[in-house]
């Protein structure tokens, strides 16, 4: 079956650690993204990534940083600078940017 | 200002009750239109979309939606709404200018028996 998987599905980490978050995509779509979700909010834009070798920043990319050295793999990367990364984390793909995008079941991320 | 804008936060409506989700676009977002569900700790689920032709887009779970170009708007729709469609529904514009969807904030929409 074709389609996103994210892992763990929960994840706890002290603060002051470094924690990466896993994002696979077997739908061979050349975009990828990683969102933010807090309670009660929407979507926000961490990190995208249109093309491999190429990502860009998005609105909350302070304290994350990704890489694409893959087509099918995009991992998110919290950092000790994320001053509050306690969060629901969720990864999607697309076609191309403007087309329907595919979501990951999410990552719970708590920092204890 | 590219934006997508749910105009309600949350909806709370009682079981076989209609109910209409409502969202409007900046004319700048283009017209790939799309509605998503989110369940309780799950990631988003495609509910329909809109990339041309007929204005009225029907969708899984007995949900529509209807493109209004003069309105700027694609407002989702079900007749009879379940307890089990308890969730939140997100709008979202696929944007010409910066290549990537935009989404609506959000609406929970609350079934109550």
């Amino acid at each position: 079956d074709g389609g996103i998987t994210q892992s763990p599905k929960y994840l706890f980490r002290k603060e002051g650690q470094n924690v990466t978050l896993s994002c696979e995509q077997n739908l061979n779509h050349d975009a990828m993204y990683w969102y933010r979700q807090d309670p009660g909010q929407g979507l926000r834009l961490i990190y995208y990534s249109q093309i491999v070798n190429d990502f860009q920043k998005g609105d909350i990319a302070e304290g994350y940083s990704v890489s694409r050295e893959k087509k099918e793999s995009f991992p998110l990367t919290v950092t000790s600078a994320q001053k509050n990364p306690t969060a629901f984390y969720l990864c999607a793909s697309s076609i191309t940017g403007i087309n329907e995008q595919f979501f990951g079941p999410g990552t719970r991320l708590t920092v204890l | 200002a590219q934006s997508v804008t749910q105009l309600d936060s949350q909806v709370p409506v009682f079981e076989e009750a209609p109910v209409e989700l409502r969202c409007n676009y900046s004319s700048s977002v283009s017209v790939y239109l799309f509605w998503y569900v989110q369940y309780p700790n799950q990631g988003l689920q495609l509910l329909l979309k809109y990339l041309s032709g007929s204005t009225l887009v029907k969708g899984i779970n007995g949900f529509e939606a209807e493109f209004n170009k003069s309105q700027t708007s694609f407002h989702l729709r079900k007749p009879s709404v379940h307890i089990s469609d308890t969730a939140e529904y997100f709008c979202a514009g696929g944007s010409s200018n910066t290549g990537k969807l935009i989404f609506g904030q959000g609406t929970t929409l609350q079934v109550k028996p």
